[in-house]
């Protein structure tokens, strides 16, 4: 079983749809987890970033983490087709820690 | 205007060639990371270095090298003993770890390697 597993799509939604992005992990000592957002052939830039567990939300974007479900998932509102792109799930353990990445899921919002 | 920065943007390999891949950070990052991206897997980390002149392996350092010399420059040898080198490179960083703090990570644009 990989450590951390990803849907990796595509996913084709209609322009507004609200956009739900998964992933699952196997190793319960990840607290740290990130979303990242990478435009084919670009490097991946960070979207959100949350500590344990709970929801956080910046601007169209939700990120939640339920450590007992080992599942974390970024939800995206009003999508628009400038979100198109592939997104990343990333997590780790404590300081020290590296990072472990999900392959990522490939989103297209059609206008 | 702070970030990272890699080059070049693609590179082309020749059999037997070693060829490195630039990465500098104007950030004052005291942490900078390797990465290998194949499609359909997760990033994989070839190496990593937390402080100037310390380097550790990652996951799938055989047949790269690294150095750290300036805390704002971190590059990656893909050498000939490297049999599958093509792949998307992208370089991180990130600021000293805190021991309460993991921060996260930002990340250069990456260099595309492919073998003639």
């Amino acid at each position: 079983q990989k450590e951390v597993e990803q849907d990796p799509g595509p996913l084709s939604v209609p322009e507004g749809a609200i956009v739900s992005l998964n992933c699952t992990y196997s190793n319960s000592a990840f607290q740290y987890f990130m979303w990242y957002r990478q435009y084919s052939r670009k490097g991946p830039e960070l979207l959100m970033y949350t500590y344990s567990s709970g929801n956080k939300e910046d601007g169209r974007f939700t990120a939640q983490v339920d450590k007992s479900s080992k599942y974390i998932s970024l939800f995206i509102r009003d999508s628009q087709p400038s979100d198109s792109a592939t997104y990343l799930c990333a997590m780790s353990s404590s300081y020290g820690q590296n990072f472990v990445f999900g392959p990522g899921t490939r989103l297209s919002v059609l206008p | 205007d702070g970030g990272i920065t890699q080059s070049p943007k693609y590179l082309f390999r020749k059999e037997g060639q070693n060829v490195t891949l630039s990465c500098e950070q104007n950030l004052n990052h005291d942490a900078m990371y390797w990465y290998r991206q194949d499609p359909g897997q997760g990033l994989r980390l070839i190496y990593y270095s937390q402080i100037v002149n310390d380097f550790q392996k990652g996951d799938i350092a055989e047949g790269y090298s690294v150095s750290r010399e300036k805390k704002e420059s971190f590059p990656l040898t893909v050498t000939s003993a490297q049999k599958n080198p093509t792949a998307f490179y992208l370089c991180a960083s990130s600021i000293e770890l805190d021991f309460e703090y993991q921060e996260t990570q930002y990340f250069g644009p990456g260099t595309r390697l492919l073998v003639l």
